[in-house]
């Protein structure tokens, strides 16, 4: 059975602090890992990964892949009160499908 | 704002009624996607549709239904309901539905079913 698992899954920090969030997989198909961010309501995408080893940037905001050991990591460096939200982990697999299978989410509070 | 439209916003009704679920893509995308995001089972893939035709399916159960229209709005059509289909239903679009191709919600219905 494909599945996502995301840890850990829920996370209290202090501003300025780095976290770490973990996603790993086990799916049939793969061809790409997404993040996103789910703040009061709709998930808002933050990265794509497709190719192992290839570290994606967006501000504070890092995420790597490693296709030999399925898993992908997110790292927020900096914290900030607004960086708190869920954040999802999905598989999007290869064919001729946009399926997306979730993880279960890990959610980030960041204290003042 | 992602671009994708629901409607409505939230929809209280009764064991046992019907209700239809809406949506409008992003201008450009041809592909639709609907999902079903409760507190126990967290975000589930339920159908997607590529240009007017079914293009996977996910759990989505035989009470439920979905259609995309010539316009490319989508709708998700709800029978026979029960206390358990109370949940957060999103649509999401894209442009290919294919390949690395990435998806945006829209805001969400928030259905409650009493």
């Amino acid at each position: 059975e494909d599945k996502v698992v995301q840890s850990p899954l829920s996370l209290v920090v202090h501003e300025g602090d780095t976290v770490t969030l973990n996603c790993s997989y086990e799916v049939t198909n793969f061809r790409s890992l997404l993040w996103y961010k789910q703040e009061k309501k709709a998930p808002t995408f933050l990265f794509m990964l497709t190719s192992s080893g290839i570290e994606k940037k967006s501000g504070r905001l890092s995420s790597i892949l490693d296709k030999k050991e399925l898993f992908s990591i997110l790292n927020i460096t900096a914290t900030q009160t607004g960086d708190s939200a869920v954040y999802l982990c999905a598989v999007l697999f290869s064919g001729n499908t946009g399926k997306l299978i979730f993880g279960q989410g890990t959610t980030l509070q960041v204290k003042p | 704002d992602s671009g994708v439209t629901q409607t409505p916003k939230h929809l209280i009704t009764a064991t046992g009624q019907r209700v239809t679920l809406r949506c409008s893509p992003r201008s450009g995308d041809l592909s639709v996607y609907w999902y079903q995001q409760s507190l126990d089972q967290g975000l589930q893939f339920l159908i997607q549709y590529y240009n007017g035709e079914e293009r996977a399916k996910g759990n989505i159960l035989e009470r439920f239904s979905a259609q995309q229209f010539p316009d490319l709005h989508s709708e998700l059509n709800l029978s026979s309901l029960e206390l358990g289909d109370s949940a957060l239903y999103f649509c999401a679009s894209s442009v290919r539905g294919t390949g690395p191709d990435t998806q945006y919600f829209g805001p969400g219905t928030r259905l409650t079913v009493l």
